[in-house]
């Protein structure tokens, strides 16, 4: 049963680049066929699908010009970073566990970032 | 970039009736269905447009493909008051559906 956590800053300020981790636990991330995710959710809001990984990188077209998503095997982890936040970047990010053009097997439990000068 | 259309925006009904949520595709998709309650993540229903996840019950189905899908709940009981949402390939997700039991 795969684990993931999410972890970084709680709070950041406007035009500030936003670092974002997942640990994964409970499997390797490197010997395993799921495509690894971040999704993002506004509170009160639906979830937006930001990037996923697994090999090849693939963006939400409306963030893809502020995100970068990268994978740390070694660590058996894998990265987010926004750049130049704004408060429409308030919301709970969560890192995923996705099968491939199907469906997200397992979230993190979800970190609540805030920005806000 | 394919945009997910789901309908009703909500939906009223009392226990017992069938609900019948939409999510329409700008695009031939693959589609999961999840349901949120407050205060949790997305818990996944349906994925390749009808094929029920583990542990979910019978009387929730999906069917639909290419760009027009449903989710039907058949006797609706009071836990099933939540936002279902719809997702496609994995990556965007529609703008829910608020399902609220009398």
């Amino acid at each position: 049963q795969l684990q993931l956590q999410e972890s970084g800053p709680g709070l950041a300020k406007p035009s500030e680049t936003l670092s974002l981790t997942c640990t994964v636990s409970g499997g390797s991330i490197s010997g395993s066929t799921y495509y690894w995710g971040w999704i993002r959710q506004p509170p009160g809001k639906g979830p937006e699908w930001i990037a996923s990984m697994r090999g090849s990188t693939y963006y939400n077209p409306s963030l893809m010009s502020r995100v970068f998503m990268s994978i740390d095997t070694s660590k058996n982890q894998f990265s987010l970073k926004l750049t130049s936040v704004t408060a429409a970047d308030t919301a709970f990010y969560y890192c995923a566990a996705i099968v491939g053009a199907s469906r997200v097997d397992y979230w993190g439990r979800g970190l609540l970032l805030t920005v806000s000068s | 970039e394919v945009v997910l259309t789901q309908s009703p925006g909500t939906l009223s009904l009392s226990p017992g009736e069938r609900a019948t949520l939409s999510c329409r595709a700008s695009q031939n998709v693959n589609l999961a269905w999840y349901q949120q309650k407050p205060g949790q993540t997305p818990r996944l229903l349906i994925y390749g447009a009808s094929t029920r996840a583990t542990g979910i019950p019978a009387r929730f189905s999906g069917s639909g493909s290419g760009t027009d899908f449903t989710l039907t709940i058949s006797r609706l009981e009071p836990e099933d008051s939540a936002v279902y949402y719809c997702q496609e390939n994995g990556s965007m997700f529609g703008q829910g559906t608020r399902l609220e039991i009398k």
